[in-house]
């Protein structure tokens, strides 16, 4: 299974700009990028995807590399509602080309400071 | 919209005992995943169902098994129960496979 890195915790001081990074290096040309976040005691939430061009939503921005080996989610103004274990996936289609399954990494702690 | 729900919130069982799990998707998904959520592995994905057939398995034994029915909710069934079954089991749903997923609260189960 393609695989991610991503770092084990980030800070940040609320208001402020946060910048998630991920590493793929082996993602296949099928491969879309995902981001989904899990607040305590919560399930996960989606948070963006994308497959090669940066993409926008009102929750954060997602910049892919040229080379898609890595990508990097913003949250432009943080919140302490943002604190969460943020999981940067690959998502793979299996061989029938039909469906497909989300591999979940360690993920990074995002703790904000008020 | 009713979000994704899952029976029963908090399970406790002795080993060797077996355990289903419900999962009501939300209204118009067709798919179904289910993960497990542990300290030391983190999310691991189960199997994923769509059109009540499996359509994409993890690496988990056949004492893990799952089924979906006609109105898309699914169960998962764990058959004689080990220790290390301990986790958060989670359920997500999505409109088809591939489109972004829907998580539900998932069920606690604590094997003893």
């Amino acid at each position: 299974d393609a695989k991610t890195t991503q770092p084990n915790s980030m800070e940040s001081n609320e208001e402020e700009p946060v910048h998630l990074p991920c590493n793929h290096s082996t993602i296949s040309g099928t491969d879309y990028i995902h981001w989904y976040r899990q607040l305590p005691s919560q399930g996960p939430e989606y948070v963006i995807h994308g497959l090669t061009s940066n993409v926008n939503n009102r929750m954060a921005s997602l910049a892919i590399a040229e080379d898609r080996k890595s990508s990097t989610l913003i949250l432009h103004r943080a919140t302490l509602r943002d604190a969460a274990v943020y999981y940067c996936i690959l998502q793979t289609r299996n061989s029938g080309g039909s469906n497909y399954k989300l591999t979940f990494g360690k993920g990074t702690l995002l703790t904000v400071n008020p | 919209k009713a979000g994704v729900t899952q029976t029963p919130r908090y399970l406790i069982k002795t080993r060797g005992q077996q355990v289903t799990l419900s999962c009501s998707p939300i209204s118009g998904h067709r798919s179904v995943s289910w993960y497990q959520q542990t300290p030391g592995q983190g999310l691991q994905f189960l199997f994923e169902y769509f059109s009540e057939t499996q359509r994409n398995k993890g690496n988990f034994p056949g004492r893990f098994s799952g089924r979906q029915f006609s109105n898309s909710r699914s169960e998962m069934n764990v058959s004689t129960l080990e220790l290390g079954d301990s986790a958060l089991y989670l359920c997500a749903s999505s409109l088809v496979s591939g489109t972004n997923k829907f998580f539900g609260p998932g069920t606690r189960l604590t094997v003893l």
